[in-house]
């Protein structure tokens, strides 16, 4: 069992917008702004789509947001393309594991 | 262009020692902020954090590993070392390395390799 909870699955329309939770505690998620998503494809190299809750780094479309309130952080997809079909992992700096990631979440585009 | 690239045995025995390799470039290890992770994901499981060196040879391992693995790095020939003893069936993993990001304290990845598929068997 990760140390982070994420849903197991999520899904959206094309050009809808879906938000997936990341949920820690007051050692990690709630304590620091060190949270950042990556986005799996089969056989490809993840990749980072959100750094330190809500930074973006350069190349990645302002369609990708993140955000935090207490212990939960939040990956927001707005206008869903098909290729945004993939998994989805939340990672945390963490006082006692150093960084946790979530169990992941597999993103469906209807 | 930073890339990353693991390579290592596909297949290990039991109670054997694992060595993996990261060789990268369009990046130095000697470079004030620059830092390396190993990272694996089980099959059908998530991602997990193993270790990190920093270009200060600062080093930062998993609680739950720690004892088993231990890494270091090679400047000049731009690689990062992982090794983990004692493997078992359970250490059967993809094991990616990954750039540390800028931003201290540097706990996320900005660039990954494709990963190398290691079974314990």
């Amino acid at each position: 069992q990760s140390a982070l909870t994420q849903p197991p699955s999520a899904s959206g329309s094309l050009g809808q917008s879906v938000t997936i939770s990341c949920s820690g505690s007051s050692s990690d998620v709630g304590d620091y702004n060190f949270v950042s998503w990556y986005q799996l494809h089969p056989g490809q190299a993840p990749k980072l789509l959100i750094f330190d809750v809500n930074k973006r780094p350069s190349g990645v479309p302002d369609r990708f947001s993140g955000s935090k309130s207490g212990n939960t952080a939040s990956l927001t997809v707005s206008g869903l393309q098909a290729e945004d079909e993939a998994d989805y992992y939340c990672s945390s700096y963490s006082r006692s594991d150093v960084v946790l990631f979530g169990g992941g979440t597999k993103l469906a585009v209807l | 262009q930073v890339t990353l690239k693991e390579s290592g045995p596909a297949l290990v025995k039991p109670t054997q020692t694992l060595t993996l390799t990261c060789t990268f470039s369009g990046f130095s290890l000697d470079t004030s902020g620059i830092r390396v992770n190993w990272i694996r994901q089980s099959p059908g499981k998530a991602l997990e954090w193993l270790a990190r060196i920093d270009w200060d040879n600062s080093k930062w391992y998993s609680t739950s590993l720690k004892t088993r693995l231990t890494i270091s790095k090679d400047t000049s020939r731009r690689q990062v070392v992982l090794i983990l003893t004692n493997v078992d069936p359970v250490d059967t993993a993809t094991y990616f390395c990954a750039r540390g990001g800028a931003n201290y304290p540097g706990f996320y990845f900005d660039y990954w390799g494709q990963g190398a598929l290691v079974t314990v068997s």
